[in-house]
């Protein structure tokens, strides 16, 4: 069975520019949530989509959004990007069902210079 | 929304000692799972607790639910250097979204 896929793995944008990573979930996985990671922060929920729809949302700027398609894949956008949203970006899977686990896709590391 | 506070934030321990990480919450959690993550990889399950009290034991780790499941800890008994990593609780609310720590980040020394 396929883990959770992140691509692009690397990413250097340029401040002001948008950018767009994608996540595929692990087959018959319909949860998929989104994190931020930076050194000293931990992990920082950005959103959550069950089943194409966005069921939880942390607290960061429009900037950030996302979505999800009936197969389950999940994209995020940053749009204007900023030198401080330089990051890991993580996707984590899960059933639904109940609270399962999550399981972690490698991340997409975000570069703004 | 629902915060968990992680503490220590930073452990060195000398290969062959005890390590012990605390999570708290100052709401009543339904369930807390705990995640390690390597130096340059990416959080991986451990386990999840979910009733009030509960312990359980992965080989050298333990794992423990409060009473009030308020509060997780994880303790890792004689580390090696494979222990080594950042160690995560999560804990989720009634939105079942899962809201991380901040994270305890181990070292082992050899």
């Amino acid at each position: 069975k396929a883990g959770v896929t992140q691509t692009p793995r690397y990413l250097i944008k340029t401040r002001g520019q948008q950018v767009t990573l994608s996540c595929s979930p692990i087959s018959g996985h319909r949860s998929v949530s989104w994190y931020q990671q930076t050194p000293g922060q931990g992990l920082q929920f950005l959103f959550e989509y069950f089943s194409e729809t966005q069921r939880n949302k942390g607290n960061f700027p429009g900037r950030f959004s996302g979505r999800q398609f009936s197969n389950s894949r999940s994209e995020m956008n940053v749009s204007t990007l900023e030198l401080g949203d330089s990051a890991l970006y993580l996707c984590a899977s899960r059933q639904g069902q109940g609270v399962p686990e999550a399981f972690f896709g490698q991340g997409t590391r975000l570069t703004v210079v | 929304g629902q915060q968990v506070m992680q503490i220590p934030q930073y452990q060195h321990v000398q290969e062959g000692e005890d390590f012990t990480t605390y999570c708290n919450s100052s709401t009543t959690l339904s369930n807390i799972q705990w995640y390690k993550q390597r130096p340059g990889g990416h959080p991986v399950f451990l386990i999840q607790l979910v009733k009030s009290g509960e312990v359980k034991k992965q080989k050298r780790l333990t794992f423990q639910f409060g009473e009030a499941k308020k509060n997780s800890s994880l303790h890792i008994t004689a580390t090696q250097t494979t222990d080594v990593g950042t160690y995560f609780c999560a804990a989720s609310g009634s939105a079942r979204q899962l809201t991380f720590g901040s994270g305890t980040q181990l070292t082992v020394l050899p």
